[in-house]
């Protein structure tokens, strides 16, 4: 089943901060994070795995809640390169590392 | 790095024939390859998880003799949309997960986008 993103679309100005959110009505295993931009492959961010995490690296960081089956994606202070649309993958402990994606989350950081 | 090539990025083709896309992992062992198909604004759309060796497995709703799948090596998978249609035209993507069975991300390659005229 695949997994609910919000907010759908979000506008945002360079330094501002925006959170995506990923919830799934399945227990998971893990969750993992994508940025593609137009026309381009899916450029891999994070993953994270079930027993509640939290990851980062730079101003991108990412939690995953085991006991709501949601993870978060927090990008602060946000750079014109962050413009994309971000992807939700969730994997099933049964899956055998298929990932089901969210419909995506168009983020568009403006100067 | 883990970077993983698809060949060709482009291709256009008459209504009837087939197609072969390669997904080469380039730095890395792959014993695990994945087949998605994305329509414009959509989704990535798991078609099929290719595993070296083996049989490859098919999501429902894919037809198994329209999509072959071979993962000849650890850093090869192949698929073939045979007699293709206008209705395949698609964006396809691989993509790769290192072998090793620790928990990790699967690495893209660039896609190809197929057009049947």
């Amino acid at each position: 089943q695949q997994p609910v993103q919000s907010p759908q679309a979000v506008i945002l100005r360079e330094g501002e901060d925006a959170v995506i959110n990923c919830s799934s009505s399945k227990a998971l295993y893990s969750v993992h994070w994508y940025r593609q931009k137009h026309g381009e492959a899916p450029v891999f961010l994070m993953i994270l795995l079930k027993g509640g995490e939290q990851k980062g690296h730079d101003k991108i960081s990412a939690s995953f809640n085991e006991k709501k089956q949601q993870s978060s994606l927090y990008l602060t202070a946000s750079q014109l390169s962050y413009s994309g649309t971000y992807f939700c993958g969730t994997e099933k402990e049964t899956s055998g590392s298929r990932l089901t994606f969210g419909e995506g989350t168009q983020l568009t950081v403006n100067p | 790095g883990a970077v993983v090539s698809q060949h060709p990025s482009r291709v256009i083709c008459k209504s009837g024939t087939s197609v072969k896309i390669e997904c080469r992992s380039l730095d890395f062992q792959a014993t695990t390859m994945f087949w998605y198909r994305q329509f414009p604004k959509k989704s990535l759309m798991l078609m099929a998880t290719s595993n070296e060796g083996s049989k490859a497995t098919y999501e429902q709703g894919v037809e198994k003799d329209k999509f072959l799948i071979n993962h000849a090596s650890l850093t090869l998978s192949t698929l073939t949309v045979t007699s293709a249609h206008p209705e395949d035209s698609s964006f396809y993507i691989c993509s790769a997960k290192r072998a090793g069975g620790l928990a990790g991300g699967q690495f893209f390659g660039p896609g190809t986008r197929l057009t049947v005229l």
